[in-house]
């Protein structure tokens, strides 16, 4: 099983600063096949990036990823009010399709 | 526009059983692997089952494998997740989510249904 391991754990920032959410794998994912999610509290996870680095359909482009291999990154440009949430990392290589523990973005 | 709406939850007892449903439209149901994402109260997203597109390939995650069953019904564009021997641990909010492929990122949620397992 890949386990992912996702850091910060929380992160403090105020709006129109620039976000770097970090995902590390237990071994290679094949293909990149790792996706990004955001949760607001309340509502279901909300894709916003598959494949590693290409952007799900209506999301911003201040969202944007890269990574290979074991480490992936999810960065935020220019923080807007509404992108404070959880984030999550999740890889669809190889079952089980695992998730990583989630960063808290919050306001600082 | 894709919606998927699920149902089902509710209070049952340890070692009791609940059938989910999932109600998609809005896309080719037939066409899309699907699964279910569950998530504990105050904690994060644990993979559970997934189903590929014309049923004929399932997933379990050990967790739940033996107790839980996916199936679909590509007719009614129905998704279901019955859940047998439930423990207080199966305790979460059950989203059911659209596949992109095979494998795929999941691109479209459902609200969610909470199943609490108490005596």
């Amino acid at each position: 099983e890949i386990v992912l391991t996702q850091s910060p754990g929380t992160l403090s920032l105020s709006p129109g600063e620039r976000a770097t959410l970090s995902c590390g794998a237990s071994q290679s994912i094949s293909s990149s096949y790792l996706a990004w999610y955001q949760q607001k509290p309340g509502q279901a996870p909300r894709l916003l990036i598959y494949g590693a680095s290409s952007r799900a359909t209506g999301i911003p482009d201040r969202f944007s990823g890269s990574g290979s291999g074991t480490d992936f990154t999810l960065t935020i440009s220019r923080l807007e009010p509404e992108d404070f949430a959880v984030y999550y990392c999740q890889q669809y290589g190889s079952p089980p399709r695992t998730f990583g523990q989630g960063t808290n973005l919050e306001i600082k | 526009e894709v919606e998927l709406v699920e149902s089902g939850g509710g209070l049952v007892q340890p070692g009791g059983s609940l059938r989910l449903s999932c109600a998609a439209s809005g896309f080719t149901f037939s066409s899309y692997p699907m699964h279910w994402v569950r998530q504990a109260p105050g904690k994060g997203l644990e993979y559970v089952s997934a189903i590929s597109s014309n049923g004929g390939s399932t997933y379990h995650a050990n967790s739940v494998k033996g107790r839980f069953t996916i199936s679909r019904d590509n007719s009614k564009n129905t998704l279901y997740l019955q859940m047998g021997s439930l423990r207080v641990e199966d305790m979460a909010v059950y989203y059911c989510a659209r596949g992109m492929g095979l494998p795929g990122a999941l691109d479209y949620w459902g609200q969610g249904t909470l199943v609490a397992v108490s005596s």
